[in-house]
Order: structure tokens, then sequence, then C-alpha cells
């Protein structure tokens, strides 16, 4: 079974700087998908960023990137410049691989909600 | 991206009554959606996959003949929680996927209060 752990049920940072959000997973897979994703009060869910167990370099996008430690089992996200529009709660989600069989549903951590600081 | 459309997004019934929600893939054929609760500062949990054409499958304690799934094209799936009572209450969202889009899109969500 898979499992994702995030051990920041809250965090805050200083607008502009920098900061991580933590993700550790489990799992007996040797492909599978890594996603973060936000949650504004609004409910919605927005993809952030997508890391393949197999990719060799960390994923980036924008001020989003990955800190991807295979050995480690962790997936951490990290925002740089943060922004006020930034506050959100960010979940961390993993994904079979498509040989395993299963449906691609996602199973998510818990969360961390984050705030940032005028 | 692709797009994926839930509504409505707010909803409030009566005990009793039954509520349908609806989910649609936009601009790509979602042969597989996904249907997903959420209480109040908790993560998501899946309550069952919904295949276009084939019966739904039901994550453990999901009780199937209370929340209705139906696939029946490629773009559009349905919820429908019936005889709703005050601890249906909840967020529901949806999300599609196919074997080609590497990311999960989810819907706008439901917010589904009932009084």
């Amino acid at each position: 079974a898979q499992k994702i752990t995030q051990t920041q049920p809250g965090m805050f940072v200083q607008e502009k700087e920098a900061v991580t959000l933590d993700c550790t997973y489990d799992t007996s897979d040797q492909s599978y998908g890594l996603f973060w994703y936000k949650q504004p009060s609004s409910g919605e869910m927005i993809f952030l960023i997508y890391q393949g167990s197999y990719d060799e370099q960390n994923a980036t996008e924008g001020r989003y990137s990955l800190n991807f430690q295979k050995a480690r089992k962790s997936a951490n996200l990290v925002i740089s410049a943060s922004q006020l529009g930034d506050s959100a709660m960010y979940f961390c989600a993993m994904r079979r691989p498509i040989s395993s069989g299963s449906a691609r549903q996602l199973t998510f951590g818990s969360g961390t909600q984050l705030t940032v600081l005028p | 991206g692709a797009v994926v459309s839930q509504h409505p997004s707010r909803v409030i019934c009566k005990s009793g009554t039954s509520v349908k929600i609806e989910c649609r893939s936009l601009d790509f054929q979602a042969t597989t959606m996904f249907w997903y609760r959420q209480f109040p500062k908790q993560s998501l949990m899946l309550m069952a996959t919904s295949n276009e054409g084939s019966k739904a499958t039901y994550e453990q304690g999901v009780e199937k003949d209370k929340f209705l799934i139906n696939h029946a094209s490629l773009t559009l799936s349905t919820l429908t929680v019936t005889s709703a009572h005050p601890e249906d209450s909840s967020f529901y969202i949806c999300s599609a996927g196919d074997r080609v889009v590497t990311e999960a899109f989810f819907g706008q969500g439901t917010r589904l209060t009932v009084v």
C-alpha cells in the first residue's frame, strides 16, 4: 500500500522568502508519480508540479521546485519568493504506474497549511 | 491544460432528498474519473473510481447504494447522494484522467450542506 506523510500541519513564511514543505512517501512500486497541489480556501485543487520516479532532474515550475530524494523517499516542495497569494493548503500526492493495473487515482498526504506573512 | 468542470459548486438540500453532482471533462476524453470527499481541514479521501461504460469501483466503507455513480460518456460522470443526511455534508471533488495526460485534473468541487 502507498502512504504519503506530511509532518507539518502548519507553516509560516515571510513574504518574499523561500519555504520548504516536507513530504515523505512509502511505496513498493519502482515506478510512481509524485504531485503537489495547492488548495486555496475556495476548495479547488490547483496542480503545481509533477515528478516521475525515474526523472533524474528535479522538477521545476516557475517559483515551485521539487526536491526529490529517491533514496530517502522524500519529495519536498520548495516555494521561492513567497507571495501573499501563496497562502493555502498544500497537498503532496502519489500515483501508481499504469502497469500496476490500478486506476490512476491519487493518494494524498494530510496537507500543510501555509500562511505567508506580509 | 485540460479542464474539468464540476457543477454545482454549492448546494443546500433537505434531509431525505437526493442531490446530483456532475463532473465533466471539457477538452479531453476521460476514460476514468475519481470522486473524492473532503471533511474540513482534512485530506481528500477517495470514494470511488468511475469507469466509462462500466460499474464504479467503491472504496471500502463507501455505501454504493447511497453514493450512486454513473459514467455514461467519456466526458461526464455523475455522483448522486441519495436520501441525504446531515452527516453527508462535506466537500465533494472529482478528478479526471486518461492514459495520456500526466497530471490529474480536478473539478472545482461541490460543497454540500444537508439541513
